[in-house]
C-alpha cells in the first residue's frame, strides 16, 4: 500500500487557471520531491525539500510554484501552464541522511496526479 | 555526469516463463547506490531492490533475483516463473554516493507484458 497520499488523481484546466497539487506523507519523512512523467518517459526530478526549505530546484518554469507548508505536507501551485506540461505528476518522499543532503534511501510514492492542460 | 541504459523498450512473454531486464550505467562516481523501481498501470513506482556499488553479492527475493556485475557495469532483473500481476514498467535508477548532483538518474524504462 502506498503511504503517500496525492489528490487529486485527475486535474483537467485551461491555460488561464490557477489549481494546485496536494501531497501528504504520514512517515516522518524529512524529504519530499515532485517528478514529472510523459507518457513512455522516465520520471523527471522538479523539486526537492529537505526539512521543509527548497533544497533543488531543476530550473522549473516559474509557472509551476512548490510549497511545503510542513514535514508531512506538500503542494505544487500551478499557473498559465501550456499543453505541453500535461503529464503525470509523483510525489515522493523519503528519510533524510541529514541536513540539507539528499538521502539514498528508496523513495515512497504516490499514486500522481494526471494532469491535462487544454 | 551519470546515465542509465535500459535497451530493451518492450518485452512480451507468456506466464510462467523467465524473464530478464537488462540494466547498463555509465558514472564517473566511485561509490553510488542502484535502485529498480516497478511502476504498474496504477502508477505508482514501488522501491524493489537498493544495491550498493561496494556490494557485488547478488541478491534473490522470491521470484526475483538481481545481477550486479561491476566489470560490465550492469544490474540485471530476473523475474522467475513470471506472473500476470508483473505487467508494468520497470525503471533502473542510479545515484552517485558522493558530492556534485545528488538526485536519482532514471533509465528510460522497460515495459513488460505478460500473458496468460
Amino acid at each position: 500500500d502506498t503511504e503517500v497520499t496525492q489528490t487529486p488523481k485527475h486535474l483537467v484546466m485551461g491555460m488561464t487557471n490557477k489549481k494546485s497539487l496536494k501531497c501528504e506523507q504520514h512517515m516522518g519523512h524529512r524529504a519530499m520531491y515532485w517528478y514529472k512523467q510523459k507518457a513512455k518517459k522516465p520520471p523527471e526530478l522538479m523539486f526537492v525539500y529537505s526539512y521543509e526549505k527548497l533544497s533543488i530546484n531543476e530550473s522549473v518554469p516559474s509557472r509551476f510554484s512548490p510549497e511545503c507548508p510542513n514535514s508531512s505536507l506538500l503542494n505544487l501551485h500551478l499557473h498559465a501552464l501550456q499543453p505541453e506540461d500535461s503529464a503525470l505528476y509523483l510525489c515522493a518522499s523519503s528519510q533524510e541522511a541529514g541536513q540539507g543532503l539528499i538521502t539514498n534511501e528508496k523513495l515512497f510514492f504516490g499514486s500522481g496526479t494526471q494532469l491535462s492542460v487544454l | 555526469a551519470q546515465k542509465v541504459t535500459q535497451a530493451q523498450t518492450e518485452i512480451s512473454v507468456v506466464e510462467k516463463e523467465d524473464v530478464t531486464l537488462d540494466c547498463v550505467y555509465e558514472t564517473r562516481d566511485t561509490t553510488y547506490y542502484l535502485f529498480w523501481y516497478k511502476q504498474p498501470p496504477s502508477g505508482e513506482l514501488v522501491f524493489l531492490i537498493r544495491r550498493n556499488s561496494f556490494d557485488e553479492q547478488n541478491e534473490i527475493s522470491g521470484r526475483y533475483s538481481w545481477n550486479f556485475q561491476k566489470s560490465t557495469s550492469s544490474f540485471n532483473f530476473t523475474i522467475t516463473a513470471s506472473q500476470v500481476v508483473d505487467s508494468a514498467v520497470y525503471f533502473c535508477a542510479l545515484i552517485p554516493r558522493g558530492g556534485g548532483r545528488r538526485a536519482l538518474t532514471f533509465g528510460s524504462g522497460t515495459r513488460l507484458q505478460v500473458q496468460p
